[in-house]
Order: C-alpha cells, then structure tokens, then sequence
C-alpha cells in the first residue's frame, strides 16, 4: 500500500514551453502532497505544499507564477513548469500523507521522480 | 528552527561490514524521525521510522533508536551487502509547528557504496 506514482518519469524540452508533471496517490487518499526539488548530489528542496482543494502554500524563493501547482482532487496534485528555462533542468519529487495532517507519525510517501532536462 | 544534520560521505565498505551513518537534529517540538533511501535514478523510499523517544525503527535489516537526550536517530545494520548501495536521508517531521507541522526537514544526504 501508501504507492505514488509520477508521470512521466522523463521529460526532454525546449526553453519557453510549459512542462507538465502529474503526481498520483495509487491506493490511498492524499489531503496533503508536496513538491520538491532536488539538484544532483544534493538534498531535497521543498517547493511547495499543497492541500486539496486550495492554493498551494510556496517555500521562500519559489516563484508561484513559474511553478503553478493544482491539487484537484485526493489523488492527484500537478506540477507546471511554465516557460521552462535550462535552470529549471532538475530532479522533480512529489510526496503525499496518507490520511489526516497531523496523524501519529505523518508519514510522507515518495514518488519514483520526474527528470526534467530543458534544452 | 529544525535542521538535520547528518555525516558526510562517500562511505565505502566491503560486503558484511558494519554500517553506522550517524543522524543528529535540533527541533523546537517532538518530532517524528525518519531514514529514507534513494536508490540511483529513482525517488525516496521509507525505510525505517521512529514517532517518539526510545522508540527503534527497524527494517530489512536496518535500525535506528529515537535518542532524544542526544538528539540522535543513527542508522545501523550489522552486515551490508551490494544492494544496500544508494544515498541514505536522515529527516524529521516535527508536530509542533501547526498548521505545517508535517512539513519533512531533511539531512543532505550519505552516499553508501558497498564493494564485493
């Protein structure tokens, strides 16, 4: 149980276009997801935070305009990067919590990753 | 505010060898502690948890103790092998924040190579 999965796991673009990237919740309900970034050989950034139904909630530093975030229903939340630039070239992670914030242990479970590679 | 601060690596060991990657963290509340573990080209599993002091996480032949006196949640396994090879995550979950406490503070990172 508690799979997420990512979609897709790699994507190759040209600078300016938008990316999509698609994080789902297979077998359990997500009120909370996350986004995050992570560069090579470094740690997970947090990007965002997004619950269910509202606007996302953004980390210092990351612009809302650039990385627009929809978490629609309990099972899916989306990542768009818009007019994608080189320096987004990156590794893109989504998580979720399985039930309630707060719940004894608040555990994230982690999706397999999107590599974005902007040409 | 929260930081995890976990050791340096590269590590490399033989195959059997003892692993210890040392984990230590300051928090304002009580937090949750976790180990995940990213193999290459993929994203981060679970890989053991401990909810409160005292408590050990163990799993597929890992384990780590909840210390809080020492603000510590060091990794082990008594005997490593080839596919134990990945980059190991200390991180916290603290419950004091409110409305963000599930927000996940993480280590940088240890890389583990076991050699044959």
């Amino acid at each position: 149980g508690a799979v997420v999965s990512q979609h897709p796991s790699r994507v190759i673009c040209k600078s300016g276009t938008s990316v999509k990237i698609e994080c789902r919740s297979l077998d359990f309900q997500a009120t909370t997801m996350f986004w995050y970034r992570q560069f090579p050989k470094q740690s997970l950034m947090l990007m965002a935070t997004s619950n269910e139904g509202s606007k996302a909630t953004y980390e210092q530093g990351v612009e809302k305009d650039k990385f627009l975030i929809n978490h629609a229903s309990l099972t899916l939340s989306t990542l768009t990067v818009t007019s994608a630039h080189p320096e987004d070239s990156s590794f893109y992670i989504c998580s979720a919590i399985q039930g309630l914030a707060g719940a004894t242990g608040e555990t994230q479970y982690f999706g397999p990753g999107t590599r974005l590679l902007v040409l | 505010g929260n930081s995890v601060t976990q050791m340096e690596g590269p590590v490399t060991l033989s195959e059997e060898a003892f692993l210890t990657i040392n984990c230590t963290y300051t928090a304002t509340g009580y937090p949750s502690l976790f180990w995940y573990v990213q193999y290459p080209g993929e994203g981060l599993q679970l890989l053991l948890k401990a909810t409160k002091a005292d408590d050990k996480g163990s799993n597929k032949g890992f384990e780590a103790t909840y210390r809080k006196e020492t603000t510590s949640f060091h990794l082990e396994k008594g005997s490593v092998q080839v596919s134990d090879s990945a980059v190991y995550f200390c991180a916290l979950s603290d419950r004091a924040l409110g409305a963000g406490s599930y927000q996940l503070t993480f280590g940088k990172g240890t890389k583990l190579s076991v050699i044959p």
